[in-house]
């Protein structure tokens, strides 16, 4: 069965610092993988997507960049943290296949704080 | 760009009411259509989902009909229940280029 990992669950970061979130998911291959910032009142915002090694696509000018240095991993960094990007970064990840749309899994989510 | 508009909420309602919560999008091609909820304290799960014209996507008594003429995949319930509570998601899927977005959410408080 295909599980998704996101660490870490909290992370209080001061301003300035870098970020290093990772997301991992096993049993399956050539998985879409998206980075959401979840906020009150504004649902799910989508930050990055990726359709495979390598290929990122960015959908919100900010802070923060994402690599996908393997299949099924993709990682959210940032070089110096705002206290804009404190909140709740959710992984997420489909089945690539473009004829069959299903359903997207998500991560525990890290909630982020910066300080 | 793609698109997707949610009526806000929160949306109270008594135990046995009618629910409708609206949801338009715009894309282009032909998207996939799909609603999540978010139960208080957990992660969000699929509810229902359509992906095509006229397809009527129905999970726990919710159903939701995509209409490609009025660019709309509406939530309906016949009779909520105190366990409905939570916050519902529309969501769009590309078929184009996989990009999954998200509406803004919208709260269902239901009261005995």
């Amino acid at each position: 069965s295909q599980t998704i990992h996101q660490w870490p669950a909290t992370l209080v970061q001061p301003v300035g610092s870098p970020l290093s979130l990772e997301c991992t998911v096993e049993g399956t291959s050539n998985p879409n993988l998206y980075w959401y910032r979840q906020a009150a009142g504004r649902g799910l915002q989508l930050l990055f997507y990726s359709v495979g090694i390598g290929q990122i696509s960015s959908e919100v000018p900010q802070n923060l960049s994402a690599s996908r240095p393997q299949d099924r991993q993709f990682i959210l960094s940032s070089k110096k943290l705002l206290l804009s990007d404190s909140g709740f970064y959710l992984c997420a990840w489909t089945i690539a296949v473009r004829t069959v749309n299903t359903e997207a899994f998500f991560g525990q989510g890290t909630r982020l704080t910066v300080v | 760009g793609d698109s997707v508009t949610q009526m806000e909420g929160p949306v109270t309602l008594s135990e046995e009411a009618f629910l409708t919560i609206n949801c338009t999008y715009t894309a282009t091609g032909y998207p996939s259509l799909f609603w999540y909820v978010q139960y208080p304290g957990e992660g969000l799960q699929l509810l229902l989902k359509a992906t095509k014209a006229d397809d009527k996507g129905s999970n726990k008594g919710f159903e939701a009909t995509y209409r490609k003429e009025t660019t709309s995949f509406h939530l309906e319930k016949g009779s909520v229940q105190v366990s409905d509570s939570a916050v519902y998601f529309c969501a769009l899927q590309s078929y184009n280029t996989d990009k999954l977005i998200f509406g803004t959410g919208t709260r269902l408080q239901v009261f005995p």
